[in-house]
C-alpha cells in the first residue's frame, strides 16, 4: 500500500511571497489534514478535510492560508504572502475515517528569509 | 481546550532497558489516544491507537496503557535499542470537533 505523499520536499521562500505544497492521501482515505509542526513543538492543526469537505479550520490563518481538496482526493495549501514565522514543517496526513489511525507524509520543510 | 503534557522533554537510557514515556492530558472525555514515534526530517509514524473504552494495546515490545480518570497515558518499551532512538508524540482525540491534540513530545536517545 502506497503511503500519502507530499511535494516539494524542502522550500526555501522569502517572505511575502508564495508557496504552495501538494498532498496525495493514502488510496480510499476520506479524511485528510494539514498540519504545522515547529522545531521543538507537536503538530498544530491546520485544516482537515472530510472526502472534499472541510471539517476543521479553525486553526487556520485564513487571511494568508488557504487549501482544497478537489474530488476529496489529492490536497493543496497555500501561503500568501508568507510570513518569517510561517517557518516550520507541513505535514499532511490522512485516515480512512475521523476517529481511525492517522498516516502521515514525510512533510515538507519550509524557510522563510 | 485539551491540553496535552508529555514530560521529560528528553531523556537517554541504556540499551536493554526498559523505557516508559509519561502523556497527561486535561479533558478526560476522549474518543482514543495515539502514540507515534518521529524520526528526525521525516513525518510521525503511528505506533499504537488505545479507544476511550479500551486499558491497554500492545504491540511486539512496545505497549501503551491509558487510564481516563486520571487523564494518563503510559508506553512502555521493553528492552530497549539504538533502533528505539526517536522523537514519541502522544496525540489525544476529543471533542466536538474529534481534533487531535498533540504533545511537544518526548526525545528518547539509547546509548550502545
Amino acid at each position: 500500500e502506497a503511503g500519502v505523499a507530499q511535494s516539494p520536499r524542502y522550500k526555501i521562500i522569502e517572505k511575502r511571497q508564495s508557496v504552495a505544497f501538494w498532498c496525495n492521501p493514502i488510496s480510499g482515505h476520506a479524511t485528510l489534514y494539514w498540519y504545522q509542526q515547529i522545531l521543538g513543538q507537536g503538530p498544530k492543526l491546520l485544516i482537515q478535510f472530510q472526502n472534499n469537505g472541510v471539517v476543521d479550520d479553525s486553526q487556520l490563518p485564513k487571511d494568508r492560508f488557504s487549501a482544497e481538496r478537489l474530488k476529496g482526493v489529492d490536497s493543496t495549501l497555500k501561503i500568501q504572502p508568507a510570513k518569517l514565522e510561517d517557518s516550520a514543517v507541513y505535514l499532511c496526513a490522512s485516515s480512512r475515517g475521523v476517529q481511525e489511525k492517522l498516516f502521515f507524509g514525510s512533510g515538507t520543510q519550509l524557510s522563510v528569509l | 481546550k485539551q491540553e496535552v503534557t508529555q514530560i521529560p522533554a528528553a531523556l537517554s537510557v541504556p540499551e536493554g532497558e526498559n523505557l516508559v514515556l509519561n502523556c497527561s492530558f486535561t479533558d478526560s472525555a476522549i474518543y482514543n489516544l495515539q502514540w507515534f514515534r518521529q524520526d528526525p526530517g521525516k513525518g510521525l509514524t503511528s505506533l499504537l491507537l488505545i479507544q476511550s473504552s479500551q486499558r491497554e494495546q500492545t504491540s511486539g515490545r512496545l505497549n501503551a496503557s491509558l487510564d481516563k480518570s486520571s487523564g494518563r497515558s503510559t508506553l512502555y518499551i521493553a528492552a530497549s535499542q539504538p533502533g528505539d532512538s526517536a522523537t514519541y508524540l502522544c496525540a489525544v482525540r476529543s471533542g466536538g470537533n474529534n481534533r487531535l491534540a498533540f504533545g511537544k513530545g518526548n526525545q528518547v536517545v539509547v546509548i550502545p
